[in-house]
């Protein structure tokens, strides 16, 4: 079966402007997660949402929204971005929302800030 | 913030030898996750293991948890360069707290051929 889609693959944006991320989850998952990966900071979680509501939010600035439509697939909206933004982010499907089994990444978007 | 460390950082062995990464945790937990991850790419679930196991094995990996120490370690045996990637270990994704998983460092293994 497909696994976890991410598009795109990488970006590049100037600083300012604002991004818009896709992820389309396995089929049947319902629960969507994403993550910012940063040399620096590390694997941090961003928010999570599952049947088109946010569950969870992590510590990043308003700048950084999502969304779930009714077929799971999720999208996140980074606005006025900053070069601090540049980072891979990934996002992960599971079945059930926080049941404790592993995550389903997607290969991640590489965005890049001028 | 990351929930702990990871040791070592950076791993460097030749084909054939084991490998041993140690991953520190600071809050009680109910299951411990370890994951791959190749050259910036997506992360792959590797094992799973709860606080009431103390070991748990998945073909060449092995994976133990001390909940006293609050440690977890994974052990590659007999490893191949395909094994050349960074590996995290990850706590959280629990029903109460939802999939909020929160990561490690991550110690960067490299495999000699």
């Amino acid at each position: 079966k497909a696994g976890v889609t991410q598009t795109p693959r990488y970006l590049i944006k100037t600083r300012g402007q604002q991004v818009t991320l896709s992820c389309s989850p396995i089929s049947g998952h319902r629960s969507v997660s994403w993550y910012q990966q940063t040399p620096g900071q590390g694997l941090q979680f961003l928010f999570e949402y599952f049947s088109e509501t946010q569950r969870n939010k992590g510590n990043f600035p308003g700048r950084f929204s999502g969304r779930q439509f009714s077929n799971s697939r999720s999208e996140m909206n980074v606005s006025t971005l900053e070069l601090g933004d540049s980072a891979l982010y990934l996002c992960a499907s599971s079945f059930v929302a926080g049941l404790s089994y592993g995550y389903t990444f997607g290969s991640g978007t590489r965005l890049t800030v001028v | 913030s990351q929930q702990g460390e990871e040791d070592p950082q950076a791993l460097s062995i030749q084909e054939g030898e084991n490998a041993t990464m140690n991953c520190s945790y600071k809050t009680s937990i109910n299951n411990l996750q370890w994951y791959r991850q190749n050259s910036g790419r997506g992360l792959v679930h590797l094992i799973l293991i709860r606080s009431n196991e103390r070991e748990k094995h998945s073909g060449r990996l092995r994976v133990t948890l001390d909940t006293s120490k609050k440690s977890s370690s994974l052990l590659i045996t007999a490893s191949r360069a395909a094994d050349t990637a960074s590996y995290f270990c990850a706590t959280g994704g629990e029903e109460t707290s939802g999939s909020r998983l929160t990561f490690g460092e991550g110690t960067q293994l490299t495999v000699n051929p």
